[in-house]
């Protein structure tokens, strides 16, 4: 139980277009969604904080209109990177707490999605 | 808001020999603390994660420390096996209602044969 999926797992995308990510969570409900940004070599990054049916809080220095975010339902939040540009190419990778699971406190991440912007 | 710190960056270990990554916290309402490995191009995947009202726990070759008083939190792996090399994060769930992670910098553990 408790599995986060990404789609897709892998992109590549002009510079100046729009990706949209999609995290689902295929058996259980997640009232909170997490997005991360990992560079190479580097660690996880908080992006932004994603609660379903409301908007979501950025965390410092992530601009919010270019890394749009949408919780529309408690199995599925998605990331859109608009107007891409090559230094935005990283490891784009979510996660989610779920409701009625063993341990209240684990995320479940999901497998990643790897942008890269030419 | 929270920082936690990691160290060592890389870790290289001979085969059979133990392995100990410490990590500090600054957030002293921290309630909750992960590890997880992470190979290249994957997921980050938990491997054991200790609560603030424990201060040891073990799961067969792996076990975490807490000291809440100090702020810091240690893996130990024992009988490191080539299959343990890989990228070791720590993290902290810091209070409040966010309940979002603050991740170390990593360390790459190499087991050598």
């Amino acid at each position: 139980g408790a599995v986060v999926s990404q789609h897709p797992s892998r992109v590549i995308c002009k510079s100046g277009t729009s990706v949209k990510i999609e995290c689902r969570s295929l058996d259980f409900q997640a009232t909170t969604m997490f997005w991360y940004r990992q560079f190479p070599k580097q660690s996880l990054m908080l992006m932004a904080t994603s609660n379903e049916g409301s908007k979501a809080t950025y965390e410092q220095g992530v601009e919010k209109d270019k890394f749009l975010i949408n919780h529309a339902s408690l199995t599925l939040s998605t990331l859109t990177v608009t107007s891409a540009h090559p230094e935005d190419s990283s490891f784009y990778i979510c996660s989610a707490y779920g409701q009625g699971l063993p341990n209240s406190y684990e995320q479940y991440f999901g497998p990643g999605t790897r942008l890269t912007v030419t | 808001g929270e920082n936690v710190e990691q160290h060592p960056s890389t870790l290289s270990v001979q085969e059979g020999d133990s392995a100990v990554i410490k990590c500090t916290y600054s957030d002293s309402a921290s309630n909750y603390f992960p590890w997880y490995k992470q190979e290249l191009g994957k997921r980050p995947q938990l491997i054991i994660d200790i609560r603030s009202n424990v201060g040891e726990k073990k799961d067969q070759r792996i076990a975490v420390t807490l000291n809440k008083t100090a702020k810091h939190f240690s893996l130990h792996i024992t009988e490191t096996q080539p299959e343990d090399s890989a990228v070791y994060f720590c993290a902290a769930r810091g209070g409040g209602r966010a309940q979002k992670l603050v991740f170390g910098q990593g360390t790459r553990l190499t087991i050598n044969p």
